[in-house]
């Protein structure tokens, strides 16, 4: 189906362990986003991509790492995970000239460290 | 630094009246203003947006207004129904950087 598509919907692991949060789009949009949801926070960028193998940080990349080999893949890896870390994870795509829509988020994972 | 703010948490209207979110920036570089909804365990889905270049859109029930003076900028949902009670972020962005940045969200209920 088309669309942007995140995976897994909900993930628990342990403080320490590294964990991939995946997401895949099928629209071939330029720029991925990811962004995590914590209360009194709203929705803070942690890393986004222009293109394929093009990455920036946002405001909260610490703790984080991205890769963009193909266009329609964006994985977000915590390395060794905090419990700090604990939140809701959003993927987002738009296309390069998108401003009049914004961007097209993907259904979240809620992600616990325990 | 927050650069967005929705400085109303939760917001409680009757079935059928007006809703009345507010926003706050502080960036003057932001030229673009969109407003999100989401509901419990979805992502957030675009609703409406407005550039710097007009102090209003409409489209149906929904209206932004913006007032760059005061950098301040409002969603009006008239009249409101049930399926509006939602979280409503407001984002904006700086054309050329095409990052958005995010209020913390209103959660907003409306009563039958």
């Amino acid at each position: 189906d088309a669309g942007i598509t995140q995976s897994p919907r909900y993930k628990i692991t342990e403080t320490g362990r590294q964990v991939t949060l995946m997401c895949h789009q099928t629209w071939s949009h330029s720029y991925m986003f990811w962004y995590r949801q914590d209360l009194g926070h709203g929705l803070r960028l942690i890393y986004y991509s222009a293109a394929a193998d093009i990455t920036d940080k946002g405001e909260v990349p610490d703790g984080y790492v991205v890769s963009r080999s193909k266009t329609e893949n964006f994985p977000l890896t915590l390395e060794s995970a905090t419990r700090s870390q604990t939140s809701v994870y959003f993927c987002a795509s738009s296309e390069s000239t998108g401003t009049a829509y914004g961007y097209t988020f993907g259904s979240g994972t809620r992600l616990t460290v325990v | 630094d927050q650069q967005v703010k929705q400085n109303s948490p939760s917001l409680s209207v009757q079935e059928g009246r007006i809703s009345i979110l507010n926003c706050d920036y502080t960036n003057s570089m932001f030229d673009y203003f969109l407003w999100y909804k989401k509901y419990p365990a979805e992502g957030p889905t675009f609703l409406i947006s407005i550039s710097s270049i007009k102090d209003k859109n409409e489209d149906g029930r929904f209206t932004v207004f913006l007032n760059k003076s005061a950098k301040h900028l409002s969603l009006h949902i008239v009249p409101s129904q049930p399926g509006d009670s939602a979280v409503y972020f407001c984002a904006a962005m700086s054309g050329g950087a095409q990052k958005l940045v995010f209020g913390q969200g209103t959660r907003l209920t409306i009563n039958p």
